[in-house]
This record gives structure tokens, sequence and C-alpha cells, in this order.
């Protein structure tokens, strides 16, 4: 398997412009999870979903943030209008379920996406 | 959520043992811990968990203290691609569905030739 794929890898943007950071999961799995990493806040869990309906965006920062899953292998995080404290790097993880103690809830993680805002 | 505590950071010698400590005195009877690791510039990746036995995968040991109030992630030869920082996560069980990964400083693993 190819693994959780994530694009683009870099963005480099200008405050104000909308970006748009893209996530295929790893097939068959239910679950996608979006994280953010800061230096000042590390890695933070912005929202997750299983079967494609979002179940806790509890972390999502704002109004400005937004994350959809059209089907089972694509999702996006899309931010409007994007502000510098946005930068960081975006992580994409999912799992194949989330039951205590098994190995399906393990999460695999993308390779991030940088993004800076300038 | 129940809290751990690493060393901020960790030196150690490639091909000898490294012993990550984490303390977890909070712990409920249900909590699994999870030890996570992340590689430079790279997403975090799981490593092994455990309830209350001791594991072992091909990848790490896991001991966890009687109390479950400790537990410490072995690495039996330290190698150069094991520098990374390892992150030691309490996950609630809520009636057999898993909380999620919270994530806090973790340790930063420093692996010398």
């Amino acid at each position: 398997d190819a693994g959780v794929i994530q694009s683009p890898r870099h963005e480099v943007t200008e405050m104000g412009q909308e970006v748009t950071l893209r996530c295929k999961p790893i097939s068959g799995h239910d679950y996608l999870f979006w994280y953010r990493q800061t230096m000042m806040r590390g890695l933070e869990l912005l929202i997750y979903f299983n079967n494609n309906v979002p179940i806790d965006d509890s972390g999502m920062p704002e109004d400005r943030f937004s994350a959809k899953m059209p089907n089972a292998s694509f999702s996006t995080l899309k931010i409007q209008p994007s502000e510098p404290r946005d930068s960081a790097v975006y992580f994409c993880a999912s799992s194949l379920g989330k039951i205590a103690g098994g190995s399906t809830d393990t999460q695999y993680f993308g390779p991030g996406t940088r993004l800076t805002v300038l | 959520d129940a809290k751990t505590t690493q060393p901020n950071s960790m030196e150690s010698n490639e091909e000898e043992p490294v012993h990550l400590p984490c303390n977890h005195s909070t712990i409920s009877g249900t909590d699994y811990i999870h030890w996570y690791r992340q590689l430079p510039s790279q997403g975090p990746e799981y490593v092994i968990h455990g309830l209350t036995s001791n594991v072992n995968n091909r990848m790490a040991s896991l001991a966890i203290a009687e109390d479950r109030k400790s537990s410490t992630l072995i690495l039996h030869r330290a190698t150069l691609r094991d520098a990374a920082v390892y992150y030691c996560i309490l996950r609630q069980n809520y009636g057999g569905s898993q909380g999620n990964l919270i994530f806090g400083k973790g340790t930063k693993l420093s692996v010398k030739p």
C-alpha cells in the first residue's frame, strides 16, 4: 500500500488567499484525522471523520478552517482566508477502526504539508 | 485526560539499549499506553502499545510498572535511524472505543555513532 498521501508537500501563499490541503487515506480505513503541528503548540488534532462523516471538529481553530470528506478516498482541509499564524505542518492520518486496545486503531500518518503564509 | 511526563531529551550510543521513561500517575484502569515516534521531517509512526502486561514487537519492548503509573519504552539496540521524538500517550477507553491521540512534547532521542 502507498500509505497516506498528502498534497501538496509544500505550500507558500500570501495572507488572505485560500489554501486547500488534500489527503488520500489508506484504502479500507474508516477513520481519517487532520492534525496541525507548530513549535508553540505541538501536534494538535483538528478534526476527524468516520465513514466520511465529521465526528469531532472541536479542534478546528475558527470558521476560517473547514474540512470535507466527499468520499472514502479523499479529504480536504481548507483555510479561507489564510493568515500568517496558520503557518504550520498539517498532517493527515487514517486508521482502520477505533476499538480500544486493538491494532485497528493504529493511526498511519502521511508525510505532511508544510504551509507558509506570508 | 490523564497526562504523561517524559524527559525533554535523551542521548544514546549506537548499538546500545535505550530506556525511555514515561510517568502517568493519574492513569485510569482502562487507559491504554501508546507510544508513537516522529522521525525528522516525517509524520508520527506507531511504535507499540499495552494495557497491563509487558509487550514486545519487532520495533521495541514496552515495560509497564505493576501499578501502571509508569512505563518504559525499550529499544534494544539503538541505530542512527532511531533518532526521533518519542511520544508516550494515554488513550482513554470509552466503552470499547478508543479516545483521541493527544500528543505531548515527547522525548527527543539523539543517537551518537
